[in-house]
Formats: structure tokens, sequence, C-alpha cells
């Protein structure tokens, strides 16, 4: 079972500019986290999405968007990036989302 | 705020000696979860506990929980240089959306 794949592993953008990071989870799970992992920070909470609602979301502004499509792929969207954007984006699947989380190797976007 | 809290921050220890590490909570929780972070990459799950278990075993991993206090420890025996990660716990809060928040970690260094 192939395990869940993020797009791009590496990102540099402009402060200002947008960006769109792709995830796609494990097979027949319907459950996407986004997390957001700064050196400050640790590891922040951004949404989930479950059957492509979003069921949970963190407490960071809206700025920070996503959705997930019928075939439970994920994406996140950042628009007018801060140089506080840079981080690692993790996005992690699960099968309902109270259970265990398979993570991807994560985006690391860096804002220049 | 964070849910869980690992303690202590970092651990340095020698290959074959036990490594201990904690995490406190704040609410009331179905289960809590064991991770493993190899350097900038994404999260491995490593062990579940459910509320209503005290104690579970995975190979060289221990893990107790203990809910009147609100705490679990992470024990790893006969470490190994290649057990040097960050260990994170994951809380998803009990009676309602699943939420799962992560501790800042605890940076285990195995010195062979």
């Amino acid at each position: 079972k192939a395990g869940v794949t993020q797009t791009p592993r590496y990102l540099i953008k402009t402060r200002g500019q947008q960006v769109t990071l792709s995830c796609s989870p494990i097979s027949g799970h319907r459950s996407v986290s986004w997390y957001q992992q700064t050196p400050g920070q640790g590891l922040q909470f951004l949404f989930e999405y479950f059957s492509e609602t979003q069921r949970n979301k963190g407490n960071f502004p809206g700025r920070f968007s996503g959705r997930q499509f019928s075939n439970s792929r994920s994406e996140m969207n950042v628009s007018t990036l801060e140089l506080g954007d840079s981080a690692l984006y993790l996005c992690a699947s699960s099968p309902v989302g109270d259970t265990e989380a398979f993570f991807g190797q994560g985006t690391r976007l860096t804002v220049v | 705020s964070q849910q869980g809290e690992e303690d202590p921050q970092a651990l340095s220890i020698q290959e074959g000696e036990n490594a201990t590490m904690n995490c406190s909570y704040k609410t009331s929780i179905n289960n809590l979860q064991w991770y493993r972070q190899n350097s900038g990459r994404g999260l491995v799950h490593l062990i579940l506990i459910r509320s209503n278990e005290r104690e579970k075993h995975s190979g060289r991993l221990r893990v107790t929980l203990d809910t009147s206090k609100k705490s679990s420890s992470l024990l790893i025996t006969a470490s190994r240089a290649a057990d040097t990660a960050s260990y994170f716990c994951a809380t998803p809060p009990s009676g309602g959306s699943y939420i799962p928040t992560f501790g800042r970690g605890t940076s285990l260094i195995v010195h062979p």
C-alpha cells in the first residue's frame, strides 16, 4: 500500500506570493489533516478534512485554506506569504480520524 | 495552547541505556498516541494506548497511561543509535471533533 505522498518536497517562494501544497492520502483513508511545524511553535494543527468537508480548523489566519477532493486528495493554499510562513508542512491521513495517523514526508516551504 | 506537553525537552543517553519520556495533557481523551520524527521528516506512529488501558508494550517500547494524573510515559529499553529522533505524544480529546494536538516533543540523542 502506498504511503502518504506530499508534493512538492521543497519550495522557495517570495514574500507576497501564494503557494499550493498537495497531499495524496493512503487509499481508503477519508480523513486528511494538515500541520505546520516550526522550531519555535512545534507542530501546529491547521485543519482537517473528512469526505470533502472541513471538519476541524486550527487557529490560523484566513490566508491558510484547504480543500479535499472526491478521491480524498487534499490541497492547502497559503496566500500573501510572509517570512513567518517558512516551515515544514505535514499532511496526515487516517481512515476515520480518531485513530493512528500516517504522515507524509512533508513539504519544506521557505519564504524569502 | 498545546494539549500535550512532553518532558524532558531533550535527553542524551548512551547506547544500551533506557530512555523515559513523559507527556502531560489537559482534557479527557479517548486515546493517546506516541510518534517519532527523524530530523526534518514526517512522523511515524509508534503506539496507541486507549483511555481504559494502563500499560502497553510494543517491542522495546513500553507506554503507560494514568488518566487520573492526565499523564503518560514512553520507555525505550536498550536504546540504539537509530532511536535518535524527536518523540511526540498526541492527544485527540474525547467528546467532540477530532483535533489531534501534539506537544513540542522530546529530542532524544543516543550516543553509540
